[in-house]
């Protein structure tokens, strides 16, 4: 059974602070890591994604995949309240469906 | 231009109806999806279509069945719901992997 793990939070942060959101996964075989943002009654937003090891950046977002650890982040910089969402990891290994972990709520204080 | 859309945005029925949810993006993607997401959890997968054929089925009970017409068009009709039914029905497309998820439909079985 391929599983996804992330902390449900609340993740609680400052305005203006860096926001860490953390994921592993089981699958060695992943191949693929993606980070969706999802608001409060909407659909999930994809904000990143990563394949290779190392760290992607896109604006104030960071994503870093470690694929000896099994092991995958977001990093948010200058967190704003926009930023409050729920966010979700999803791993494939490029053949099969996405398998999706069951989110981290991030509250942003301002 | 990464834009899925679905209709209705909301449906309200009742257990003895039938309806379609209706899905539609013009971005060239091959496969289509259908997800099932109840509040506070992860999207949850039902069906996949890859080049307009059936390819998964999360072994979905019958009274949910897709169609697909054509590349651009995904359709899931719905007949004798249940209570339980009710949730957000998300359809997404994906060309490789990145997946992309329309607005969703918030479905109200009564």
């Amino acid at each position: 059974q391929k599983e996804v793990e992330q902390n449900s939070g609340p993740l609680s942060v400052p305005e203006g602070a860096i926001a860490s959101l953390n994921c592993t996964y089981s699958d060695r075989g992943s191949q693929s890591f993606f980070w969706y943002r999802q608001y409060s009654g909407k659909s999930p937003e994809l904000i990143m994604f990563i394949y290779s090891n190392g760290d992607k950046e896109d604006g104030r977002f960071t994503a870093q995949l470690n694929k000896a650890s099994q092991y995958v982040s977001l990093l948010i910089r200058d967190s704003q309240p926009s930023d409050s969402a729920t966010y979700l990891c999803a791993v494939n290994d490029g053949n099969t469906p996405l398998v999706f972990g069951k989110g981290t709520r991030l509250s942003v204080i301002a | 231009d990464t834009e899925v859309t679905q209709t209705p945005k909301h449906l309200v029925m009742g257990m003895t109806n039938k309806k379609s949810l209706k899905c539609e993006q013009h971005m060239g993607h091959r496969a289509m999806y259908w997800y099932k997401q109840k509040a506070k959890k992860p999207p949850e997968l039902m069906f996949v279509y890859s080049y307009e054929k059936l390819s998964i089925n999360e072994s979905v009970p019958s009274r949910f069945s897709p169609e697909c017409p054509n590349s651009s068009l995904l359709n899931l009709h719905l007949h004798a719901l249940q209570p339980e039914d009710s949730a957000l029905y998300l359809c997404a497309s994906s060309y490789y992997n990145e997946q992309f998820f329309g607005p969703g439909t918030r479905l109200t079985v009564l």
